[in-house]
């Protein structure tokens, strides 16, 4: 298993939601990011776990919440989120030198 | 001035020209150079890196970096519709002991049939 699954795919969500995006990967990768993208930008780096722990969180505001409850999951929490969170979220993973991504879960806030 | 600055495009080529995407920066410290390539809609995919100067060739894709001149650069040979896509370089530090990660802006690619 060479990928990193992202689920769901889509989703809109009001401003008032709680909501939850989810990435998976069996790779055996230690490290596990996330990174948000707005169209025709490259993507910016959220939040870095490294065995399970977080290690890195830029500076993101407190709506967003990450999770790492074991070694191949990769959760993002969702709450209040303004109409300018609306983004590609992605998630990847590394062992070493370069990473996978997932497909991203594509977020709409109204 | 931006650590890494990529030409976004786009560029449009005629299939089975060669294409050459390039990237300059201003780090260096930055110790591995990479290639994605993103459809649209989808994540980025790692296509190459490399670490030291010169050529890396894997295919149709050839990957040149040139660390006095601070500037690095993806060719792709006979070039295929397929290959429309939006490219980013990307080059990692070493920086609180993980390997941290700036992309370039992207450079937009369409190859016309």
């Amino acid at each position: 298993d060479t990928e990193v699954t992202q689920t769901p795919k889509h989703l809109v969500m009001g401003m008032t939601n709680k909501k939850s995006l989810k990435c998976e990967q069996h790779m055996g990768h230690r490290a596990m990011y996330w990174y948000k993208q707005k169209a025709k930008k490259p993507p910016e780096l959220m939040f870095v776990y490294s065995y399970e722990k977080l290690s890195i969180n830029e500076s993101v505001p407190s709506r967003f919440s990450p999770e790492c409850p074991n070694s191949s999951l990769l959760n993002l929490h969702l709450h209040a989120l303004q109409p300018e969170d609306s983004a590609l979220y992605l998630c990847a993973s590394t062992q070493g030198v370069g990473y996978t991504f997932g497909s991203g879960t594509r977020l709409t806030v109204v | 001035q931006k650590e890494v600055e990529q030409d976004p495009g786009p560029l449009s080529v005629p299939e089975g020209a060669i294409v050459s995407l390039n990237c300059t920066y201003s780090n260096s410290a930055f110790q591995y150079f990479m290639w994605y390539r993103q459809y649209s809609r989808k994540g980025p995919e790692l296509l190459m890196y490399t670490y030291s100067s010169g050529n890396k060739e894997d295919g149709r894709f050839t990957a040149q970096v040139d660390k006095s001149s601070k500037y690095i650069s993806l060719f792709i040979r006979d070039s295929q519709p397929s290959d429309s896509a939006t490219y980013l370089c990307a080059m990692t530090l070493n920086s609180g002991g993980y390997q941290k990660v700036t992309f370039g802006t992207g450079t937009k690619l369409q190859v016309i049939p």
